[in-house]
């Protein structure tokens, strides 16, 4: 079965420093895997996908995800973060039917 | 980008009572979209994929008859929670994947903004 693990549930950076949110996936065949955001009592948000093509995946609002797969990540990162950055960001891969296995989430909170 | 909408977007009720969620998708036809279960800083646990004309297709733990979902139109799939309790009190989340059915793998799904259901 597909599954995402994300090691981190919480990531703390100051305002204007990167920042990298953890994923590693584990899945059979090509894997197809996604970022999302979440912001408080919100649905979720769409930052970027990888399916094929360049490693480096570049998203919304600036960030971007680097699929690697002899290590099986997909990390999220971002050059300088922002305090409105902070929020739940979700891995996610894509299972049978075009289901989402999502992993545990990790909270980012970015101080200023 | 294509929008998903949820009614109510909070809900609070009764033991016992069954209460009805709607989810839409506005500007854009979805024969699929899926249910997920979200409790308090945790993840989306999928409930079921609804499919328009058909039966849902339930994940395992997923009780049927306590989850009813009907799928009626290509914009409109409703989720409800039969004779609630305490205990199915959460944030229920509907998506609608992008795109024509066959790059659904390829596409991201759209999710509605939530639907924060309290039974008391």
């Amino acid at each position: 079965a597909q599954s995402v693990a994300q090691p981190e549930d919480q990531v703390n950076v100051a305002e204007g420093n990167p920042l990298t949110v953890k994923c590693t996936y584990s899945v059979s065949g090509n894997p197809y895997l996604f970022w999302y955001v979440q912001y408080p009592n919100r649905g979720l948000q769409f930052l970027l996908k990888y399916i094929t093509g360049d490693n480096l995946v570049k998203g919304s609002y600036g960030f971007e995800a680097e699929f690697n797969k002899s290590q099986t990540s997909f990390h999220l990162k971002k050059p300088s973060a922002l305090v409105s950055d902070s929020a739940l960001y979700f891995c996610a891969v894509r299972d049978t039917g075009g289901k989402l296995i999502f992993g545990q989430g990790t909270e980012l909170s970015v101080k200023p | 980008g294509a929008v998903v909408s949820q009614h109510p977007s909070r809900v609070i009720c009764k033991s016992g009572t069954s209460v009805k969620i709607e989810c839409r998708s506005l500007d854009f036809q979805a024969t699929t979209m899926f249910w997920y279960r979200q409790f308090p800083k945790q993840s989306l646990m999928l409930m079921a994929t609804s499919n328009e004309g058909s039966k849902a297709t339930y994940e395992q733990g997923v009780e049927k008859d306590k989850f009813l979902i009907n799928h009626a139109s290509l914009t409109l799939s409703t989720l409800t929670v039969t004779s609630a309790h305490p205990e199915d009190s959460s944030f229920y989340i509907c998506s609608a994947p992008g795109g024509a059915s066959g790059s659904w793998s390829y596409n991201e799904q759209f999710f509605g903004p939530g639907t924060r259901l309290t039974v008391l």
